[in-house]
Order: structure tokens, then C-alpha cells, then sequence
């Protein structure tokens, strides 16, 4: 069955870059396409982008300046990176599936992470 | 960039009860690009509907979804307790990909 896990730290300081990695088992990073969402605390969903292994990513306007989504088709995974971190940027943040032009159909866990000094 | 704005911001409801919620896209969206999530508390979201009206696996058909061009709906027949959550709308006819701000159907 498809799994998708997050990892990272879950505390990055202001100014700093936050690294995730989404592992993916159960199917293959070469097919379908990989989106992070975030959730700031007691707020609702955001889309952040996503990426096919293939294709350039696409990132929301709002983050794209900041923001890096990336695959590792020998790791079977993909990874986030956010620029420049403010408090603003503390979420939970999920990776997951969907199809070309279609719902998101598995999420992992979600990761908690806090921008604090 | 579409904007999809759901509503109401809380509907307050008793179990057995229907309950519609209403997701509006400020530019028309195929339906094959509307999609329904539930969240429930402390959890992750989870597919509810595609395509607006085609409802997940597992999902049952005390779910409906029906819509098109900017206005889609989400319709609970009759509310069982476990369905006291948050609903989202999102679209992927064109980037970005926004979510809409949620439906809290709280237990009244």
C-alpha cells in the first residue's frame, strides 16, 4: 500500500532554511505527482507546489521566491525547501499524491515544524 | 488565481440532520478539478470527493457532491457523529492549486 512520511527538523531558526523529505513506499516516484501542503496552527490548508519526477515544479506566487520542491528518483523520494523562515512560516507541514490534474488521494502524517530562536 | 471561497465558516447541525456546504470559485472551474477533503481533529485530511460528485473509496453515499462552473456543494444526508469535522474544497484546474478556507460542522 502507498506510504508517504515526512521528516525533519521540528524547530528551524529565523532566517534559516527548512529542509523536508518526503519517503515514498509502495509506488514509484516516477509515477503520479507530489504535492506539500502546510497547515499553520489552528488555520486551514495551503498549498505550497508540487512536482512531477519529470516535470518543473510549480510553487504558489506567494512562496515561490522561497520555496524549492525537488526529486530524488534514486531515494524514491522528494524534498521542501523554504528560504528565509520567519514565524509565519510554523505549520504542520504534509506531503502527498495526486494524479496529473486530479484530488490528492494519499497524504502522509504531517510534520510539526516551529520557527522559533 | 482562483479564489474558492467556502461558506458558511461554521454550520452548526445536529446528527441526523442534512448539512450542504458551499464551495464558490471566483472563475469557472471544470469539475473534473474539484475536489472535497474531510479533517477531523488532530488528523490528516482525507479524500472525500473528485471530479465534484465522485465520491472516494470508503466514502459512504450518505456523501454527495454536485456543482459546476463556480458554484459546488457538498451534501451530508444524514449526519453521523463522526462526521462533525472540517471540510475543504480545492481546485486544480489552474495554478495554483488553492484550497478554500474550510467549513467547521460542528455538533450542535
Amino acid at each position: 500500500q502507498v506510504q508517504l512520511q515526512e521528516s525533519g527538523p521540528g524547530l528551524v531558526k529565523p532566517s534559516e532554511t527548512l529542509s523536508l523529505s518526503c519517503s515514498i513506499s509502495g509506488v514509484s516516484i516516477r509515477s503520479y505527482y507530489w504535492s506539500w501542503i502546510r497547515q499553520p496552527p489552528g488555520k486551514g490548508l495551503e498549498w505550497i507546489g508540487y512536482i512531477s519526477y519529470s516535470g518543473s515544479p510549480d510553487y504558489d506566487p506567494s512562496l515561490k521566491s522561497r520555496v524549492t520542491i525537488s526529486v530524488d528518483t534514486s531515494k524514491n523520494q522528494f524534498s521542501l525547501k523554504v528560504d528565509s523562515v520567519t514565524a509565519a512560516d510554523t505549520a504542520v507541514y504534509y506531503c502527498a499524491r495526486h494524479g496529473p490534474g486530479s484530488a490528492i488521494d494519499h497524504w502522509g502524517q504531517g510534520t510539526h515544524v516551529t520557527v522559533s530562536s | 488565481d482562483i479564489v474558492l471561497t467556502q461558506s458558511p465558516g461554521t454550520l452548526s447541525l445536529s446528527p441526523g440532520e442534512r448539512a450542504t456546504l458551499s464551495c464558490r470559485a471566483s472563475q469557472s472551474v471544470s469539475s473534473s478539478y474539484l475536489a472535497w477533503y474531510q479533517q477531523q481533529p488532530g488528523q490528516t485530511p482525507r479524500l472525500l470527493m473528485s471530479d465534484a460528485s465522485r465520491r472516494a473509496t470508503g466514502i459512504p453515499d450518505r456523501f454527495s457532491g454536485s456543482g459546476s462552473g463556480t458554484d459546488f456543494t457538498l451534501t451530508i444526508s444524514r449526519l453521523e457523529p463522526e462526521d462533525f469535522a472540517v471540510y475543504y474544497c480545492q481546485q486544480f484546474s489552474s495554478s495554483p492549486h488553492a484550497f478554500g478556507q474550510g467549513t467547521k460542522l460542528e455538533i450542535k
